[in-house]
């Protein structure tokens, strides 16, 4: 595809319930972001993968959020025993090259509720 | 540290101009600046680099002071396609990479 894609776009969860979100980059990108976006307020940035390697995960805010990118392409977020502050919209990101100083293109986001 | 954005909001009549600024407590290697529509993903503006960059297209236009760690979106003669979130996102030299919390632009016609 052309642009940076996400899946699902809305994930309702149960309190408890574990989830998995996709993300497919920009077909040779080599870095790939993921930041939480809470309502009204900028994204936070939560890992950073350079090809296969995750080279910051520094923003992950537990040990329930786990990232990977085995391939060095599609990367899938997990969150496990998801609770009501992990209420957000995730936004994925990758940019050509390595590093955060590259122009970085954002995925549509999915939208988590958890009840 | 998070970046600091001002103002937080502000409302325009079509044509007028705005500035949104951008300021960090860190030493900044680069300042990239997104345009977030409601319930849609952020869309890149620009970015510049440490050096004193200033950039434009169109009639958006960006600087960046690296000594006042401070960066500036300026908008001139704005449209209403203009409307939504700023967001301007920080770089420092250690390689951290944060966002400020928005600056909301109405444009009304």
């Amino acid at each position: 595809g052309a642009g940076v894609s996400q899946s699902p776009r809305y994930k309702v969860a149960k309190r408890g319930q574990d989830v998995a979100l996709r993300c497919d980059p920009i077909s040779g990108h080599v870095s790939l972001f993921w930041y939480q976006q809470a309502l009204g307020q900028g994204p936070e940035f939560l890992t950073y993968f350079q090809n296969e390697a995750q080279l910051d995960k520094s923003g992950l805010p537990s040990d329930r959020f786990f990232a990977e990118r085995p391939e060095g392409s599609v990367s899938t977020l997990k969150i496990q025993r998801t609770q009501q502050e992990d209420s957000a919209v995730y936004l994925c990101a990758s940019s050509v090259v390595g590093g955060y100083q590259e122009t970085q293109y954002f995925g549509p986001g999915t939208r988590l509720l958890v009840l | 540290q998070q970046p600091v954005q001002s103002p937080q909001a502000v409302i325009l009549r079509e044509g007028e101009d705005a500035v949104i600024n951008c300021s960090s407590s860190k030493a900044l290697y680069s300042v990239h600046w997104y345009r977030q529509k409601h319930g849609e993903a952020p869309v890149f503006l620009m970015i510049l680099l440490k050096g004193g960059e200033q950039k434009g297209h169109d009639k958006i236009s960006a600087s960046f002071n690296e000594k006042k760690q401070q960066s500036s979106l300026y908008l001139t003669a704005s449209q209403l396609s203009y409307s939504g979130t700023y967001f301007c996102g920080t770089v420092t030299n250690a390689g951290k990479s944060t966002f400020g919390d928005g600056t909301t632009l109405t444009v009304k016609p």
